[in-house]
């Protein structure tokens, strides 16, 4: 069935570059996104990546996406703690409906 | 400005009761979603609605119920015959299904409590 599964924790310095991976199982998934919680919040949309792309950049957002193993990446560049959250990786699949992964929890450490 | 509003923050509620959470959007949008967040787990789908006075069951629709009746608003009720309701859920929009660069917008949440 269609799953997305994405490790619960990571822990980087201030500084540093942050890398949350995901796998997902649906290949005829359209859209792949990355969404940020913060503490007692809803979810926000951070980027967004169509199936027939391989990276996209946004400012400090990093998005890779491998279709053969289907892998999705998110890179945050030079991490500050206003970025620890939680980061969820969703698909889109063929039949229009989201599935949403566990969520990582981000920790960045001054 | 636009955005999706969620009602209460925090609700308590007594074993065998009956509640509702409220969520209204000014967006436009035309499909709602509820969602239940538990520790741990991704979020899980609850109901959702692609237009008005129509909604489908998600995966773990058993023990709730939900309303269309204004493309605004699509509240959530938690009968008693849901077992295990202490969760925070999160309500959401979008502009259609199958919109996919748009994503969903969320609301900020009600964590329930039973007490």
């Amino acid at each position: 069935g269609e799953d997305v599964e994405q490790s619960l924790f990571l822990s980087v310095r201030e500084g540093d570059s942050s890398v949350i991976n995901c796998t997902y199982t649906d290949s005829s998934s359209t859209y792949l996104y990355w969404y940020k919680q913060e503490p007692g919040a809803g979810l926000q949309l951070l980027t967004y990546i169509f199936s027939n792309m391989d990276m996209k950049q946004d400012q400090r957002l990093t998005v890779l996406l491998n279709k053969k193993d289907k892998h999705l990446s998110l890179r945050i560049a030079d991490t500050q703690t206003g970025d620890s959250a939680i980061y969820f990786c969703a698909e889109m699949t063929g039949g229009f409906k989201t599935i949403f992964g566990a969520g990582t929890r981000l920790f960045v450490k001054a | 400005d636009g955005g999706i509003t969620q009602s209460p923050k925090y609700l308590f509620r007594k074993e065998g009761q009956n509640v509702t959470l409220s969520c209204e959007q000014n967006l436009n949008h035309d499909a709602m979603y509820w969602y239940r967040q538990d520790p741990g787990q991704g979020l899980r789908l609850i109901y959702y609605s692609q237009i008005v006075n129509d909604f489908q069951k998600g995966d773990i629709a058993e023990g709730y119920s939900v309303s269309r009746e204004k493309k605004e608003s699509f509240p959530l009720t938690v009968t008693s015959a849901q077992k295990n309701p202490t969760a925070f859920y999160l309500c959401a929009s979008s502009p259609r299904q199958g919109l996919g660069l748009y994503g969903y917008t969320f609301g900020s949440g009600t964590r329930l409590t039973v007490v």
